[in-house]
């Protein structure tokens, strides 16, 4: 168990549609990161926050979203939901940002 | 942009046989470097890191090797195991960017 929490583990939703994941970093982490994960694919970066303000953007889609909260938990938002979009989303979190990467079980949002 | 391995490469061991997993960097200004282990449904679990300043790091039954000439990293697991089955992750940091290559799939034959 590396610490991170994600959820929902699994959902399913309809193309058009909008979604929420959820993550809860390790205690004490104040970087969270997003990853989106196809399959087969490698890990793609989507953003990063660091202590509530974005870092990094990655290869993040104008229809999704993120934000770090003061308690540190951040959310992904997906929007506009195309088939496209079916893919493991993981969260991941760092004490600082230049450190090991600590990654949660992942999100499997399958859009139909 | 850099980019870290990007191809998924598969490699079939026997089981109790030793391992080398490559991965290629282009980043010349990576310093921190890391390998993860990722099994089916699972989210990347760590297994070794490395400084740029070391070229040699070794953990249980891992050793991680790093020739900054080249920019080449590899991974040596020893009397790999059945359960080792899984994707194995390089990934490069610098300046507070983390990349990830492809990834390389590991199959253990018994």
């Amino acid at each position: 168990d590396s610490g991170v929490t994600q959820t929902p583990k699994h959902l399913i939703t309809a193309t058009g549609q909008r979604v929420t994941l959820r993550c809860s970093p390790r205690s004490g982490d104040l970087s969270v990161y997003w990853y989106q994960q196809s399959l087969d694919q490698g890990l793609q970066f989507l953003i990063q926050y660091y202590n509530g303000e974005e870092r990094a953007k990655g290869n993040i889609l104008e229809r999704f979203s993120a934000q770090q909260f003061p308690d540190l938990h951040s959310e992904l938002n997906l929007s506009s939901l195309e088939l496209g979009d079916s893919a493991l989303y993981f969260c991941a979190s760092s004490v600082a940002g230049r450190d090991t990467i600590y990654f949660g079980e992942g999100s499997w949002l399958t859009v139909v | 942009g850099e980019n870290v391995g990007l191809h998924l490469p598969t490699l079939s061991v026997q089981e109790g046989d030793n391992s080398i997993i490559n991965c290629a960097y282009s980043n010349s200004a990576s310093d921190y470097f890391i390998w993860y282990k990722q099994e089916s449904g699972k989210g990347p679990q760590f297994i070794i890191d490395i400084r740029s300043n070391m070229d040699k790091r070794q953990g249980q039954r891992v050793t991680v090797l790093l020739n900054k000439t080249v920019k080449h990293l590899s991974l040596q697991i020893a009397a790999t195991q059945p359960g080792d089955s899984a994707v194995y992750f390089c990934a490069e940091g610098a300046n507070n960017d983390m990349r990830f290559g492809a990834g390389t799939r590991l199959t253990v034959k018994p």
